[in-house]
């Protein structure tokens, strides 16, 4: 089975500052896909970025970008030019490729705080 | 609907009651998925379904869940014989179907067991 390790219960941030929080997973699998989602006070998740395992380049949407290292199965986000508006819970997630399951499988989560 | 919308945004019922949720799909998506997620932990995963069937249900925790999608659009979660352990937040969300397509989520429904 698949489990995903955000050891960071918390974090802060100074606007306009940059944070980098941790993903790490487990998984026998050689093809998959990787997730960011973030859930403000609204309760709905929002895709923030995905990476798929194949692709050695780092997935980037704007001011969010990810460190893919395959090999440590480590799956990092950074936000770059932190808003206020970023202050929100972020879920990593993992989904297998093979299987015919989409089902995701989300770590813990990382409270991340954006001060003014 | 522009979004996945989900009924009631919260539940409050009595220990050993019966209660369904219902969440209505972005139009057009055939995939469609719940997940619980209880305080201070990432959302775990119930069910699956493709179009009417459930494709995946292996995450449901006992008999008392069970989840219907009967025209492939709208779904509903039916849990029987509340306990307190099932307060939690009811995630529902759906995709397109196509391999390891976007999962777009609803509000959820918050679950209170007394």
């Amino acid at each position: 089975a698949q489990t995903v390790t955000q050891s960071q219960p918390e974090m802060s941030v100074q606007e306009a500052e940059t944070v980098t929080l941790s993903c790490t997973y487990d998984t026998s699998e050689n093809n998959y896909y990787l997730f960011w989602y973030k859930q403000p006070p609204s309760r709905q998740m929002i895709l923030v970025i995905r990476q798929e395992a194949y692709k050695q380049q780092n997935a980037t949407e704007n001011r969010f970008s990810v460190n893919f290292q395959k090999a440590a199965k480590s799956f990092s986000l950074k936000i770059s030019d932190s808003q206020l508006g970023d202050t929100a819970m972020y879920f990593c997630a993992f989904m297998k490729t093979q299987g015919g399951s989409e089902k995701l499988v989300f770590g813990k989560g990382t409270k991340l705080t954006v001060n003014p | 609907g522009a979004g996945v919308s989900q009924t009631p945004s919260n539940k409050v019922t009595e220990k050993g009651k019966y209660v369904e949720l219902r969440c209505d799909p972005i139009s057009g998506h055939t995939a469609l998925y719940w997940y619980r997620q209880s305080l201070g932990q990432g959302p775990e995963f119930l069910i699956y379904f493709q179009g009417t069937g459930a494709a995946d249900d292996s995450g449901l925790p006992n008999d008392r869940f069970f989840a219907v999608r009967p025209e492939g659009s709208v779904s509903t979660l039916k849990i029987q014989r509340t306990e307190r352990g099932d307060s939690a937040v009811y995630l529902c969300a759906s995709s397109k179907g196509l391999a390891a397509d976007t999962q777009y989520f609803g509000p959820g429904t918050r679950l209170t067991v007394l």
